[in-house]
């Protein structure tokens, strides 16, 4: 199976900031990732898939990016709403893997 | 707007049997595969396995082959997950998921999650 390792597994951090977090896949996986967040109570969201492409209706705050094996989340200037969890996923290769996630919070 | 709306929280015993349910709104299964994810806290997301409604094709993760058993019912626009003999392991949130037409490996829809306790 195709390893993501996701970083931070936390972090802190203020309303404005901007919050980068990372996934590395285990291999070449091209494109292949989304991003979900998820908050207390609620399912997973969909943000990005195909590493960088932004679902409909998400702010464009959130921007998605691939360095080689390297995905990127990155917020641009934190929102209230935005504190939540965060999870990468490939679909590279069945069965596809999500990354342990990282836990966004206020400072 | 579509909806995946699953069945109400389980607490089974070990050895037990169970069946929990996601049907969707809007026609969804014409054009569309659904899966189940599991999520542990402490382990995380984990995909099951996914179907296809109208031919019942089914793929399923190693993981959870042969220990789980994902059916759909397309008159009825509804989805199953099944076990046949239950496992602390099996206790989760398990969440009914639809990836975009045509795709299989990510989902921009999901329902609201079942909890499943499994405890002696």
């Amino acid at each position: 199976d195709i390893q993501m390792t996701q970083s931070p597994s936390s972090l802190s951090a203020s309303v404005g900031d901007r919050v980068t977090i990372t996934c590395r896949a285990s291999q070449v996986i091209g494109n292949s990732v989304t991003w979900y967040q998820q908050k207390p109570g609620s399912p997973p969201k969909l943000l990005v898939h195909s590493a960088s492409r932004l679902e409909s209706g998400v702010s464009s705050t959130f921007s998605g990016s691939r360095s080689g094996t390297n995905f990127t989340l990155t917020i641009t200037s934190l929102q209230p709403e935005d504190f939540a969890h965060y999870y990468c996923q490939q679909y590279y290769s069945a069965p596809w893997t999500f990354g342990q996630g990282t836990k966004v919070e206020i400072k | 707007e579509v909806q995946l709306v699953q069945s109400g929280a389980e607490v089974k015993k070990p050895g037990e049997s169970l069946k929990i349910s996601c049907k969707a709104s809007g026609n969804s299964f014409s054009t569309h595969w659904v899966g189940w994810v599991r999520h542990v806290p402490g382990k995380g997301f984990e995909w099951m396995g996914i179907i296809y409604p109208l031919d019942s094709e089914t793929r399923y993760s190693p993981s959870f082959q042969g220990h789980v058993i994902i059916s759909a019912d397309k008159s009825i626009d509804t989805a199953y997950l099944q076990w046949t003999s239950l496992k602390a392991s099996d206790t989760g949130m398990y969440f009914c998921v639809r990836p975009p037409a045509g795709i299989t490996g990510y989902f921009d829809l999901w329902g609201q999650g079942t909890l499943v306790t499994v405890s002696p």
